[in-house]
């Protein structure tokens, strides 16, 4: 069964250093997201990306987060300058043809900023 | 604005009872519902949708939910709670004029032996 795969698993990063998580989103999808969720509580939207560029971003997704898509297979998540308060649990998630699709969560990677 | 809330932070139920895990959403046009389940350190798995159609939709693992449109509500039920159905569970909304899905804020389910 197709799935989405991120890496790594686990980023352990000093405050200040910029970080990039990796997604590969299943083959024949369109749509792309990032969410993030802190100690396991509530899924909090980050951005969405179609067609190439972003489609939405919340006001999280500040100057300090970049998404990029730089070939047919991989969607990356930049952070720069990294804060303590980005330590969290990021999810990427890619769905279908259109919008009424569910959307295939990745297992995550939990980012740890010290 | 939209939203979806998820009243109880948790339910409590024991192993061979029913169970429901309560969701009201807000939304502008048709909602697209969804339901994930999380286990620990693990991603969001999907388990059912309803996009249109009968308003009992039925999913992974013998879960179920009902879309109610005046109640604006999607609960989701199954007959005979597991000892492994426990886990985190999340509703979402998203619609046909949004990019993104809105989640409520979860729900732990326990189901005691």
């Amino acid at each position: 069964e197709p799935e989405v795969t991120q890496t790594p698993s686990h980023q352990v990063t000093q405050m200040g250093q910029e970080v990039i998580l990796r997604c590969v989103p299943i083959s024949n999808h369109l749509y792309f997201y990032w969410y993030r969720q802190i100690l396991g509580q509530k899924v909090e939207f980050l951005v969405s990306f179609y067609n190439n560029e972003i489609s939405e971003k919340s006001e999280i997704f500040d100057d300090q987060f970049s998404v990029e898509r730089p070939d047919g297979s991989n969607f990356t998540l930049k952070i720069r300058s990294t804060k303590l308060e980005d330590s969290a649990m990021y999810f990427c998630a890619s769905s279908g043809q259109t919008l009424n699709t569910e959307a295939f969560f990745g297992q995550g990677t939990r980012l740890t900023v010290v | 604005a939209q939203s979806v809330a998820q009243p109880e932070d948790q339910v409590n139920v024991a192993e061979g009872n029913p169970l429901t895990v309560k969701c009201t959403y807000s939304v502008s046009g048709n909602p697209y519902l969804f339901w994930y389940v999380q286990y620990p350190n693990r991603g969001l798995q999907f388990l059912l949708k309803y996009i249109t159609g009968d308003n009992l939709v039925k999913g992974s693992y013998g879960f179920e939910a009902e879309f109610n449109k005046s109640q604006t509500s999607f609960h989701l039920k199954k007959p005979s709670a597991l000892v492994s159905d426990s886990a985190l569970y999340f509703c979402a909304v998203t619609g046909a004029i949004f990019n993104k899905f809105y989640f409520g804020s979860g729900t732990k389910l326990n189901v005691k032996p």
